[in-house]
């Protein structure tokens, strides 16, 4: 199916890590991405892989990509209160022209 | 300097009127896309332009017609609304459709509520 799945919700607490997982289906997929959505706000770019790469660092946020399980994942260290959003991750779909399948998004709330 | 905007933020209208929500890119890119997001944070990608030329048509009823009268703008005109309608349209622009190019960068989303 076209289905690209992750947990609806995850709690933290401020100051420990967050790990947000997604599994994708297509592995022809190039590139698979994390977007940030705010409330009532649009989706921010926050990073993104290329499929023949297994982890990329940036700041504070750590993307794992294992391709032969077609699982992703995002970490972000010393999480805080202002990282409480909704994360989408993402796969470019390949067949002519690239078109994003989303997941449903994962809740992150950052309590104190 | 907003890389892509569109307007209006908000759109409230009755059931059977016509509408339209517009977008502009300012990051020089040639592929622009329209994608609806759900009441349950849902995005499905709905349309795709490349250099003004329609590029992926999602199974989507024909009374949404995208223009793109240059490869800067991407506008989405919607007939005879219903209440399904209701949702949050994001545009959104890439350089190209290939490698690091087709990475999607969205705008701030229009807020349709059909009543």
């Amino acid at each position: 199916g076209e289905d690209v799945e992750q947990s609806l919700f995850l709690s933290v607490r401020e100051g420990d890590s967050s790990v947000i997982n997604c599994t994708y289906t297509d592995s022809s997929s190039t590139y698979l991405y994390w977007y940030k959505q705010e409330p009532g706000a649009g989706l921010q770019l926050l990073t993104y892989i290329f499929s023949n790469m297994d982890m990329k660092q940036d700041q504070r946020l750590t993307v794992l990509l294992n391709k032969k399980d077609k699982h992703l994942s995002l970490r972000i260290a010393d999480t805080q209160t202002g990282d409480s959003a909704i994360y989408f991750c993402a796969e470019s779909r390949t067949g002519g022209y690239n078109k994003l399948i989303f997941g449903a998004g994962t809740r992150l709330a950052v309590h104190p | 300097d907003t890389a892509v905007s569109q307007t209006p933020k908000y759109l409230v209208t009755q059931m059977g009127n016509d509408k339209s929500i517009k977008c502009e890119q300012n990051l020089g890119h040639d592929t622009m896309y329209w994608y609806k997001q759900d009441s349950k944070k849902f995005l499905k990608i709905m349309f795709s332009y490349n250099n003004k030329e329609l590029i992926i048509n999602e199974t989507v009823p024909n009374r949404f017609s995208p223009k793109s009268p240059d490869k800067a703008h991407l506008n989405l005109h919607i007939n005879s609304l219903e209440l399904g309608d209701s949702a949050v349209y994001f545009c959104a622009s890439s350089q190209g459709t290939s490698g690091e190019k087709e990475t999607q960068y969205f705008g701030p989303g229009t807020r349709l509520l059909v009543l």
